[in-house]
């Protein structure tokens, strides 16, 4: 069936470091590929989005390009910050199964 | 606009007991979604309603979950009777969707329930 994987976590940064988060993907079809993000005690909220191959979803400093050749989805952020930390999904929409299906989540932690 | 809310966020009760969780879903949204947590797990779909009407709850653990959306603006979900098991947080999200799931739309999250069954 369909399914989201993601790179264990923690990962843990320095201030100003690069971040890459790895996300690949099975699906049937071409699904639409997206970032949440969850902050400590709250829900998830959308970070990004892309909906076709080739496609880069960015807001607030990161950024994924949705790469059908290597059915991938990776979070990438130039220069991370302390109010970053949280815990990251990568998420498709399954049309096979009319569901959006999450990846277990990996959690950042970035110190000053 | 007072996002998708959750009541209580907090639940504490012991087995066997019945648990009834809530939410406001956004106004104006057709769709509703009840998720659960875990560590081990992760983030699970148990069922979701567009407009009122559950669509899919090929999620739901076991038949002592069930869920209502009796109007556009209040959903609960009711576990009976609760097990250690069931401890997790759940969250409960909206959307708008249209006929089929159109994923355009971002899925609104509330802060969700965290509930423990001893």
């Amino acid at each position: 069936g369909d399914s989201v994987t993601q790179m264990e976590g923690p990962v843990t940064l320095s201030e100003e470091a690069f971040l890459t988060i790895n996300c690949t993907y099975t699906a049937t079809g071409y699904p639409s590929l997206f970032w949440y993000v969850q902050y400590p005690g709250e829900g998830l909220q959308l970070l990004l989005k892309a909906t076709k191959a080739d496609d880069k979803g960015s807001n607030k400093g990161f950024e994924a390009t949705y790469r059908k050749e290597t059915t991938s989805f990776h979070l990438e952020k130039g220069s991370v910050q302390v109010s970053d930390s949280a815990v990251y999904f990568c998420a498709l929409f399954s049309g096979g199964y009319n569901k959006l299906i999450f990846g277990a989540g990996t959690r950042l932690a970035v110190h000053p | 606009d007072a996002g998708v809310i959750q009541s209580p966020r907090h639940e504490v009760t012991e087995m066997g007991q019945e648990v009834t969780l809530r939410c406001k879903p956004i106004s104006g949204h057709n769709s509703l979604f009840w998720y659960r947590q875990t560590m081990m797990r992760g983030l699970e779909l148990l069922i979701y309603f567009n407009n009122n009407v559950p669509i899919d709850d090929s999620g739901m653990p076991e038949d002592r979950f069930s869920a209502k959306m009796p109007n556009a603006s209040f959903s609960t979900l009711k576990i009976q009777p609760s097990e250690p098991r069931d401890s997790a947080v759940y969250f409960c999200a909206s959307s708008i969707l249209g006929g089929g799931l159109n994923y355009n739309s971002p899925l609104h999250f509330g802060n969700g329930t965290r509930l423990t069954v001893t």
